[in-house]
């Protein structure tokens, strides 16, 4: 299986918002709800921050959004923040108990 | 509270075989739907998925990397252990391991431990 396709990098001022896609195939983001979204900044480890395509998890603040049409889903962050500058990864489930994560996408706050 | 810490070598050298241990606490493997996963990531690059064991010890593995994994679990000790044979400088990464509650995600992730592979 190959990796989910994010766009390396995306950036927003303070108070705007920024949506990251992730694209897959009907095997993996198509075929399944089963997106989720990790948030990592530098030399941590990751955090889930949507799964089920549009869950939040508690603790994770509801300026993060997650929704999916066909085979790309997308993390909407509204209202940016300082702190969600970090890379962010989507994952989805891939069939046959497997699972996929995508390339990567750097948020920068302007 | 829920917490993973991986633990193994820092360095091993190309043909060798890595032994990772996550030691874990705050729930049991034993719970129906928990599972224990092994992700990857080198340096500077994206995260891949490894492997996953299941509370009733069913065992996944990604495909590409399948021949060369195992994964087992010591319950009584809350550890899970993953081996990955003929160790390549490409496989030099920090590597994770996560608990996956339900199906398909992983809420809680160990802070994760980097293996070089150089001789």
């Amino acid at each position: 299986q190959s990796a989910l396709t994010q766009p390396p990098s995306a950036s927003g001022s303070p108070g705007q918002s920024v949506t990251i896609s992730c694209t897959g195939t009907s095997s993996d983001v198509g075929g399944y709800n089963y997106v989720s979204w990790y948030q990592q900044h530098p030399d941590k480890a990751p955090r889930l921050m949507i799964y089920d395509v549009n869950e939040r998890p508690s603790g994770v603040p509801d300026r993060f959004s997650g929704s999916k049409s066909g085979n790309t889903a997308s993390l909407t962050v509204s209202g940016l923040q300082a702190e969600d500058e970090a890379d962010y990864y989507c994952s989805s489930y891939a069939g046959n108990n497997n699972y996929v994560f995508g390339t990567g996408t750097k948020v920068t706050v302007l | 509270q829920i917490t993973l810490k991986e633990s193994g070598p820092t360095l091993v050298k190309p043909t060798q075989t890595l032994t990772l241990t996550c030691t874990f606490s705050g729930f049991s493997l034993t719970t129906s739907g928990v599972g224990v996963g092994w992700i990857r990531q080198p340096p500077g690059k994206a995260l891949e998925w490894l492997a996953l064991l299941y509370w009733d010890d069913d065992k996944r593995y990604s495909p590409s990397l399948k021949s060369r994994l195992a994964i087992t679990k010591d319950t009584s000790k809350n550890q899970v252990v993953l081996t990955m044979t003929t160790m390549d400088p490409v496989d030099t990464a920090t590597y994770f391991c996560a608990r996956r509650p339900r199906p398909y995600y992983f809420d809680s992730w160990g802070q994760g431990t980097l293996v070089t592979v150089s001789s």
